[in-house]
């Protein structure tokens, strides 16, 4: 069965800093993973998406995430917050060798851009 | 805008109710995807139709039901609703599985009094 992890419910960083949302997945195979981002009153969006190749994969809005097989982890980073980052993050798996199938998503980790 | 549009935005019903939540997915995508949102319960992945056909189910109630029409448009059906039926329900589509990410439309939110 596949499952994500986002061990933190809320982070909170200062306006500029450095950010990082932790993800960690369990698949049975190979992962393909996904990052989503949900404003208030509003659908997901699509933010990036790691498929094979380069560990480190850009996306939208200057964010960035890194796959690291051995931990298991895909983490969202973006190396200066702005206030409008202040969003619900999802991070999603879905098993390369599992075909259609639906993205499994994490419980979501509440981000806060402090001023 | 995802160009997934799903209607009502919005409903208010009462308990023991039925009713029906649309989704019309993005041009050219023969996956439709629903899931549930709740605060305690995050994102659970409902059922899942491809070109009209189911094909696959998650943690969905009895009381539920979905179906995906030959216009691949999709509705899904909560009956005899439970305050604790009250959500957000958001459909997805995409155009294949595998690498292909999903694009959600911006929910319904339903309200059981």
């Amino acid at each position: 069965a596949q499952s994500v992890a986002q061990p933190e419910d809320q982070v909170n960083v200062a306006e500029g800093n450095p950010l990082t949302v932790k993800c960690t997945y369990s698949v049975s195979g190979n992962p393909y993973l996904f990052w989503y981002v949900q404003y208030p009153n509003r659908g997901l969006q699509f933010l990036l998406k790691y498929i094979t190749g380069d560990n480190l994969v850009k996306g939208s809005y200057g964010f960035e995430a890194e796959f690291n097989k051995s931990q298991t982890s895909f983490h969202l980073k973006k190396p200066s917050a702005l206030v409008s980052d202040s969003a619900l993050y999802f991070c999603a798996v879905r098993d390369r060798n599992s075909g259609n199938t639906p993205l499994v998503f994490g419980k979501g980790t509440r981000l806060s851009v402090i001023a | 805008d995802s160009g997934v549009t799903q209607t009502p935005k919005h409903l208010i019903t009462a308990t023991g109710q039925r009713v029906t939540l649309r989704c019309s997915p993005r041009s050219g995508d023969l996956s439709v995807y629903w899931y549930q949102q709740s605060l305690d319960q995050g994102l659970q992945f409902l059922i899942q139709y491809y070109n009209g056909e189911e094909r696959a189910k998650g943690n969905i109630l009895e009381r539920f039901s979905a179906q995906q029409f030959p216009d691949l448009h999709s509705e899904l059906n909560l009956s005899s609703l439970e305050l604790g039926d009250s959500a957000l329900y958001f459909c997805a589509s995409s155009v294949e599985g595998g690498i292909a990410e999903a694009f959600f439309g911006q929910g319904t939110r339903l309200t059981v009094v």
